[in-house]
Protein backbone atom coordinates (compact mmCIF):
# COMPACT_ATOMS: atom_id res chain seq x y z
CA UNK A 1 0.00 0.00 0.00
CA UNK A 2 0.85 3.60 -0.19
CA UNK A 3 3.79 4.31 2.33
CA UNK A 4 5.55 7.25 3.72
CA UNK A 5 9.64 6.86 5.08
CA UNK A 6 10.97 9.48 7.22
CA UNK A 7 14.48 9.74 8.26
CA UNK A 8 16.39 9.89 10.29
CA UNK A 9 13.94 8.75 13.82
CA UNK A 10 16.10 11.43 15.74
CA UNK A 11 18.22 14.22 14.83
CA UNK A 12 20.65 16.52 17.71
CA UNK A 13 22.19 19.69 16.58
CA UNK A 14 23.91 22.48 18.34
CA UNK A 15 22.06 26.08 18.41
CA UNK A 16 23.51 27.41 14.46
CA UNK A 17 23.69 24.54 12.87
CA UNK A 18 21.78 23.38 9.99
CA UNK A 19 18.94 20.10 10.28
CA UNK A 20 17.73 18.03 7.36
CA UNK A 21 14.84 15.64 7.70
CA UNK A 22 13.95 13.38 4.28
CA UNK A 23 11.35 11.45 3.41
CA UNK A 24 10.01 8.67 0.72
CA UNK A 25 7.02 8.40 -0.64
CA UNK A 26 5.38 5.17 -2.80
CA UNK A 27 2.73 6.69 -4.67
CA UNK A 28 4.07 8.74 -7.74
CA UNK A 29 0.69 9.84 -8.11
CA UNK A 30 0.84 12.41 -5.48
CA UNK A 31 0.94 15.82 -5.73
CA UNK A 32 1.10 17.86 -1.76
CA UNK A 33 4.16 17.38 0.58
CA UNK A 34 3.46 19.21 3.60
CA UNK A 35 5.32 18.99 6.80
CA UNK A 36 4.10 19.34 10.95
CA UNK A 37 5.97 20.35 13.78
CA UNK A 38 4.61 18.89 16.93
CA UNK A 39 5.99 20.87 20.20
CA UNK A 40 6.18 18.52 23.22
CA UNK A 41 2.49 18.07 24.83
CA UNK A 42 0.74 19.98 21.69
CA UNK A 43 -0.97 19.39 18.10
CA UNK A 44 0.70 18.83 14.77
CA UNK A 45 0.60 21.93 13.27
CA UNK A 46 1.48 23.05 9.27
CA UNK A 47 4.63 24.71 9.25
CA UNK A 48 5.48 24.41 5.31
CA UNK A 49 3.73 22.56 2.30
CA UNK A 50 4.98 22.02 -1.13
CA UNK A 51 3.25 21.42 -4.36
CA UNK A 52 4.40 18.99 -7.48
CA UNK A 53 4.94 21.39 -9.54
CA UNK A 54 7.64 23.15 -7.67
CA UNK A 55 10.66 22.08 -6.61
CA UNK A 56 11.87 24.34 -3.80
CA UNK A 57 10.06 26.13 -0.96
CA UNK A 58 11.32 28.53 1.22
CA UNK A 59 10.13 30.39 4.26
CA UNK A 60 12.69 32.48 6.67
CA UNK A 61 14.92 29.65 7.90
CA UNK A 62 13.14 26.75 6.20
CA UNK A 63 13.09 25.10 3.12
CA UNK A 64 11.43 22.40 1.72
CA UNK A 65 12.62 20.22 -1.73
CA UNK A 66 11.06 17.40 -3.86
CA UNK A 67 12.58 15.47 -6.54
CA UNK A 68 9.47 13.75 -8.36
CA UNK A 69 11.50 11.76 -9.90
CA UNK A 70 12.98 9.84 -7.21
CA UNK A 71 10.05 10.25 -5.13
CA UNK A 72 11.79 12.16 -2.22
CA UNK A 73 11.47 15.35 -0.46
CA UNK A 74 13.58 17.17 2.55
CA UNK A 75 12.92 19.37 4.97
CA UNK A 76 16.05 22.15 6.00
CA UNK A 77 16.43 24.21 8.58
CA UNK A 78 19.19 26.51 9.32
CA UNK A 79 20.78 28.58 11.91
CA UNK A 80 19.01 26.25 14.23
CA UNK A 81 17.26 27.58 17.54
CA UNK A 82 16.22 25.58 20.80
CA UNK A 83 12.47 26.64 20.24
CA UNK A 84 12.57 24.29 16.54
CA UNK A 85 13.03 21.32 19.37
CA UNK A 86 9.94 19.28 18.05
CA UNK A 87 8.69 16.48 16.77
CA UNK A 88 8.47 17.21 12.81
CA UNK A 89 6.37 15.08 10.16
CA UNK A 90 6.37 14.77 6.73
CA UNK A 91 3.29 13.39 4.69
CA UNK A 92 2.02 12.94 1.23
CA UNK A 93 -1.33 13.00 -0.05
CA UNK A 94 -2.66 10.33 -1.41
CA UNK A 95 -5.42 10.33 -4.08
CA UNK A 96 -7.65 13.37 -3.16
CA UNK A 97 -8.49 12.72 0.14
CA UNK A 98 -6.09 11.37 2.47
CA UNK A 99 -2.74 12.24 4.03
CA UNK A 100 -0.24 9.24 4.39
CA UNK A 101 2.00 10.46 7.67
CA UNK A 102 5.51 10.08 8.05
CA UNK A 103 7.13 8.13 11.16
CA UNK A 104 8.11 11.46 12.56
CA UNK A 105 11.67 13.04 13.56
CA UNK A 106 12.77 14.03 16.88
CA UNK A 107 14.61 17.10 16.61
CA UNK A 108 16.65 18.70 19.38
CA UNK A 109 18.43 21.85 19.26
CA UNK A 110 21.19 21.92 22.23
CA UNK A 111 22.43 25.73 22.77
CA UNK B 1 -10.95 31.90 16.99
CA UNK B 2 -12.39 28.53 14.69
CA UNK B 3 -11.07 25.83 16.76
CA UNK B 4 -10.93 22.35 16.38
CA UNK B 5 -11.78 20.57 20.40
CA UNK B 6 -11.81 17.31 21.81
CA UNK B 7 -13.22 15.73 24.72
CA UNK B 8 -12.14 14.66 27.14
CA UNK B 9 -8.15 15.39 26.99
CA UNK B 10 -7.18 12.31 29.34
CA UNK B 11 -8.95 9.20 29.66
CA UNK B 12 -8.06 6.19 31.88
CA UNK B 13 -10.26 3.33 31.55
CA UNK B 14 -10.16 -0.78 31.44
CA UNK B 15 -9.86 -3.57 29.33
CA UNK B 16 -13.49 -4.39 27.85
CA UNK B 17 -14.74 -1.30 28.60
CA UNK B 18 -16.70 0.71 26.07
CA UNK B 19 -15.44 4.31 25.83
CA UNK B 20 -16.01 7.37 23.37
CA UNK B 21 -13.81 10.48 22.20
CA UNK B 22 -15.69 13.20 20.81
CA UNK B 23 -14.62 16.12 18.79
CA UNK B 24 -16.22 19.32 17.60
CA UNK B 25 -15.19 21.92 15.35
CA UNK B 26 -15.91 25.71 14.45
CA UNK B 27 -13.95 26.05 11.11
CA UNK B 28 -17.12 24.90 9.46
CA UNK B 29 -15.27 22.24 7.52
CA UNK B 30 -17.14 19.29 5.92
CA UNK B 31 -13.98 17.26 6.63
CA UNK B 32 -12.70 15.28 9.54
CA UNK B 33 -10.32 12.45 10.59
CA UNK B 34 -9.40 10.27 13.52
CA UNK B 35 -5.89 9.69 13.79
CA UNK B 36 -4.05 7.61 16.37
CA UNK B 37 -0.26 8.50 17.50
CA UNK B 38 2.23 6.01 18.81
CA UNK B 39 6.24 6.56 19.62
CA UNK B 40 7.98 5.40 16.32
CA UNK B 41 4.78 5.68 13.85
CA UNK B 42 3.42 8.65 13.67
CA UNK B 43 0.22 9.48 12.39
CA UNK B 44 -2.21 6.56 11.34
CA UNK B 45 -5.64 7.12 10.07
CA UNK B 46 -8.21 5.69 11.86
CA UNK B 47 -11.46 6.44 9.86
CA UNK B 48 -12.22 10.09 7.96
CA UNK B 49 -15.44 11.46 6.71
CA UNK B 50 -16.83 13.55 4.09
CA UNK B 51 -20.06 14.86 4.96
CA UNK B 52 -22.61 13.66 7.75
CA UNK B 53 -23.41 10.70 5.32
CA UNK B 54 -19.49 9.42 4.79
CA UNK B 55 -17.82 7.74 6.96
CA UNK B 56 -14.33 5.68 4.83
CA UNK B 57 -12.32 3.20 6.64
CA UNK B 58 -8.79 3.99 7.16
CA UNK B 59 -5.25 2.51 7.72
CA UNK B 60 -6.33 0.93 11.30
CA UNK B 61 -10.05 0.65 11.77
CA UNK B 62 -10.42 -2.55 13.16
CA UNK B 63 -11.31 -2.43 16.92
CA UNK B 64 -13.37 1.45 16.61
CA UNK B 65 -16.39 3.01 15.22
CA UNK B 66 -17.08 6.79 14.19
CA UNK B 67 -20.35 8.62 14.22
CA UNK B 68 -20.83 11.89 12.68
CA UNK B 69 -23.47 13.41 14.17
CA UNK B 70 -23.60 16.56 12.43
CA UNK B 71 -21.07 18.43 10.06
CA UNK B 72 -19.20 20.09 13.38
CA UNK B 73 -19.10 16.79 15.21
CA UNK B 74 -16.97 13.05 14.86
CA UNK B 75 -16.93 10.51 17.15
CA UNK B 76 -14.46 7.96 17.95
CA UNK B 77 -15.67 4.73 19.82
CA UNK B 78 -14.07 1.93 21.25
CA UNK B 79 -16.25 -0.77 21.84
CA UNK B 80 -14.14 -2.93 24.02
CA UNK B 81 -11.00 -1.29 24.77
CA UNK B 82 -7.68 -3.53 24.66
CA UNK B 83 -4.36 -2.16 26.28
CA UNK B 84 -2.53 -1.62 22.52
CA UNK B 85 -5.32 0.88 22.02
CA UNK B 86 -3.31 2.89 24.65
CA UNK B 87 -2.48 5.73 22.32
CA UNK B 88 -2.97 9.89 21.72
CA UNK B 89 -6.10 10.67 19.15
CA UNK B 90 -6.09 13.64 17.61
CA UNK B 91 -9.30 14.05 15.45
CA UNK B 92 -8.36 16.58 12.31
CA UNK B 93 -10.40 18.30 9.87
CA UNK B 94 -10.24 19.95 6.32
CA UNK B 95 -11.70 22.33 3.82
CA UNK B 96 -12.92 20.37 0.76
CA UNK B 97 -12.41 23.71 -1.63
CA UNK B 98 -8.60 23.68 -0.36
CA UNK B 99 -7.63 21.38 -3.15
CA UNK B 100 -4.59 20.33 -1.56
CA UNK B 101 -6.29 19.03 2.15
CA UNK B 102 -4.52 20.84 4.63
CA UNK B 103 -5.66 19.19 7.55
CA UNK B 104 -5.66 21.21 11.06
CA UNK B 105 -5.67 19.26 14.30
CA UNK B 106 -7.38 18.81 17.97
CA UNK B 107 -5.44 19.32 21.05
CA UNK B 108 -5.52 15.54 21.50
CA UNK B 109 -6.81 12.81 23.77
CA UNK B 110 -4.31 11.05 26.02
CA UNK B 111 -5.89 7.30 26.24
CA UNK B 112 -4.52 4.68 28.42
CA UNK B 113 -6.52 1.25 28.94
CA UNK B 114 -5.25 -0.48 31.79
Amino acid sequence: GENVEQHPSTLSVQEGDSAVIKCTYSDSASNYFPWYKQELGKRPQLIIDIRSNVGEKKDQRIAVTLNKTAKHFSLHITETQPEDSAVYFCAARINTDKLIFGTGTRLQVFP
Amino acid sequence: DADVTQTPRNRITKTGKRIMLECSQTKGHDRMYWYRQDPGLGLRLIYYSFDVKDINKGEISDGYSVSRQAQAKFSLSLESAIPNQTALYFCATSDPLDSYNEQFFGPGTRLTVL
